[in-house]
């Protein structure tokens, strides 16, 4: 069984340019989550998303982030106009869905943007 | 919403010591404790959790301990090798929540 798998690893983007992350999850998982961390900081929370639906997005800046997971195919993390600071390591993780075993969330090895 | 605190933000043990990083909480509906390793470059790996009917639980040299009244869960290395060193994150939660909150983390250097 594949684990998560995001592309691209690696990304460089020019100021107004636009990123694209996308991310697989894992077989039979229908629920991901998006994180950013910055360099020696933490994981902090940006979407989570079923299939077809945004769950929640309390921490997505509301302009130029978007984020989708269709019925078929990765979920997309969408950084429009881009600027040095998304500069950051992007990951994604996903599970088999709520309930007890819900929070067991399996991480991709990330996507690293860099702004420059 | 929950508030995630670790302690210490970083440690460094000699090799062969024992390692504890403390992870206090403060939503009580919190049920799911794990904790998270992240080595440089990667992404976090889940290492060991415990729900909340439980008080322990141990797998080879690494145990989590929950004490849910004070609202804390600590992981525990023992025996520690070089391969231990990395970023520990844990992450309490509800089955019923929408989104997952990560501590901080705690960079633990082994030293030979």
């Amino acid at each position: 069984n594949a684990g998560v798998m995001q592309n691209p690893r690696h990304l460089v983007r020019r100021r107004g340019q636009e990123a694209r992350l996308r991310c697989s999850p894992m077989k039979g998982h229908s629920h991901v989550y998006w994180y950013r961390q910055l360099p020696e900081e933490g994981l902090k929370f940006m979407v989570y998303l079923q299939k077809e639906n945004i769950i929640d997005e309390s921490g997505m800046p509301k302009e130029r982030f978007s984020a989708e997971f269709p019925k078929e195919g990765p979920s997309i993390l969408r950084i429009q106009q881009v600027v040095r600071g998304d500069s950051a390591a992007y990951f994604c993780a996903s599970s088999p869905g709520a309930g007890a075993s819900g929070n067991t969330i399996y991480f991709g090895e990330g996507s690293w943007l860099t702004v420059v | 919403g929950e508030n995630v605190e670790q302690h210490p933000s970083t440690l460094s043990v000699q090799e062969g010591d024992s390692a504890v990083i403390k992870c206090t909480y403060s939503d009580s509906a919190s049920n799911y404790f794990p904790w998270y390793k992240q080595e440089l470059g990667k992404g976090p790996q889940l290492i060991i959790d415990i729900r909340s009917n439980v008080g322990e639980k141990k797998d080879q040299r690494i145990a989590v301990t929950l004490n849910k009244t004070a609202k804390h869960f600590s992981l525990h290395i023992t025996e520690t090798q070089p391969e231990d060193s990395a970023v520990y994150f844990c992450a309490p939660g509800d089955s019923s929540a929408s989104k997952i909150i990560f501590g901080s983390g705690t960079r633990l250097s082994i030293r030979p």
